[in-house]
């Protein structure tokens, strides 16, 4: 499997529930995004990585959504205290590098409903 | 703020022609525009990526086109198969950053 990958690739919780999505990105790319994408809508940027620090967090929606990449390859997106429109496909991508000319690959996504 | 405009958001053609899918964005300052396929149901996959130093990039029956200077690029989708409905949405990647501003896409179909 060379591609990025993405775990749960459905995942249904309750209102008030914490969640955790994962992403193993392709193996030696440094750069790692996520983006967040509504029914007919296209996707919407929440954050990235650089190696293992958050070069860019202005994407996230509010405190309840957090993400982590501690060893700078598997990155985890966390949401506390799930809320029915925090429901979406969670999108994973990653690239050889953040940057210019950076192609970013994506994984088959998450599927996340709040009921 | 970038913002990326797809028009048209849906496209119903016979198998065999020949079409063009348009993408606009408000700010020049990219570093490239990216266009993706998605499936429904599936994540992206990416089809051409167009470096802003260049004006255009071919794969297959794929043509691709940039114009920062009007802030527009084209994708041209040479004698379509039903095997080509899909949603295609083109991304800008902005210098100040390395997100990609995504369009909302344009839903295409093929009839054979």
């Amino acid at each position: 499997g060379a591609g990025v990958s993405q775990t749960p690739s459905n995942k249904v919780t309750e209102k008030g529930k914490y969640v955790e999505l994962r992403c193993d990105p392709i193996s030696g790319h440094t750069a790692l995004y996520w983006y967040r994408q509504s029914l007919g809508q296209g996707p919407e940027f929440l954050i990235y990585f650089q190696g293992t620090g958050a070069a860019d967090d202005s994407g996230l929606p509010n405190d309840r959504f957090f993400a982590v990449r501690p060893e700078g390859s598997v990155s985890t997106l966390k949401i506390q205290r799930t809320e029915r429109g925090d429901s979406a496909v969670y999108l994973c991508a990653s690239s050889l590098s953040a940057g210019v000319y950076n192609e970013q690959f994506f994984g088959p996504g998450t599927r996340l409903t709040v009921l | 703020k970038q913002e990326v405009t797809q028009i048209p958001a849906a496209l119903s053609v016979p198998e065999g022609e020949n079409l063009v899918l348009n993408c606009s964005f408000t700010d020049s300052a990219i570093y490239n525009l990216q266009w993706f396929r998605q499936d429904p149901g599936k994540g992206l996959t990416s089809l051409l990526l167009i470096q802003s130093s260049q004006r255009e990039q071919t794969s297959g029956r794929l043509n691709a086109s940039l114009d920062k200077s009007s802030g527009r690029s084209t994708l041209y989708i040479a004698a379509s198969q039903p095997g080509d409905s899909a949603t295609y949405l083109c991304a800008a990647e902005e210098t100040s950053g390395s997100r990609l501003t995504f369009g909302e896409g344009t839903q295409l179909t093929v009839n054979p």
